[in-house]
């Protein structure tokens, strides 16, 4: 069973700086099939990143996925005041079928 | 635009039944798989199972086979989830998300508003 783990649980951080998310997962997964998502308070998750490092539709270039096997990571280059969140790592088809990593929660320093 | 719009939130006693919904709108719903996705109070994420719109397929998380009851109706473009018997461990937001699984890519790329369940005595 592919358990996904998100580092750091928690990443405090002043707009205008850069922001490291990583998700690993206990056995390798197809870079196809891994997406990252953004959740805000009392919203439903939106698709940031599918195919590891491919943007979703009107997402903004400081966002950037990359990574491969069992480490994958998320990039924001320049934190935004709006993407103080937390943000979900996904994998599809490796058993079980469907999962989300823990969350990792972006906040304000 | 492509949508998808879920039902209103409710508020049930353990032991009742619930049906959820989940409209599509904007696009082939005849031609996606539809997600659902639980989330507890304070909690991540959490696979329930994936219908697929067309053909009524169903693929479920083993943690909640035998607990929910996918199911859909193409001609309305509406997903269900349905509780027989609610516990109050089913208190919680409920999300359907579109699934796209084409070109090798697997992702949920619409979200719908998620349906607020509590249940309670």
């Amino acid at each position: 069973e592919v358990i996904l783990t998100q580092s750091p649980g928690t990443l405090s951080l002043s707009p205008g700086e850069r922001a490291t998310l990583s998700c690993r997962a206990s056995q390798s997964v197809s870079s196809n099939y891994l997406a990252w998502y953004q959740q805000k308070p009392g919203q439903a998750p939106r698709l940031l990143i599918y195919g590891a490092s491919s943007r979703a539709t009107g997402i903004p270039d400081r966002f950037s996925g990359s990574g491969s096997g069992t480490d994958f990571t998320l990039t924001i280059s320049r934190l935004e005041p709006e993407d103080f969140a937390v943000y979900f790592c996904h994998q599809y088809g490796s058993s079980p079928l469907f999962n989300f990593g823990p969350g990792t929660k972006v906040d304000i320093k | 635009e492509v949508q998808l719009m879920q039902s209103e939130a409710e508020v049930k006693k353990p032991g009742e039944s619930l049906k959820i919904s989940c409209k599509g709108s904007g696009y082939d719903f005849n031609k996606y798989r539809i997600a659902w996705v639980r989330q507890m109070p304070g909690k991540g994420l959490e696979w329930m199972g994936i219908i697929h719109a067309g053909d009524y397929d169903t693929t479920y998380s083993p943690s909640f086979q035998g607990q929910v009851t996918m199911s859909a109706d193409k001609s309305s473009s509406v997903a269900y989830l349905n509780w027989r018997s609610l516990k109050a461990s089913d208190t919680a937001k409920y999300y359907c998300a579109r699934l796209i699984i084409m070109a090798g890519y697997a992702y949920m790329d619409v979200w719908g508003k998620g349906t607020t369940v509590t249940v309670s005595s």
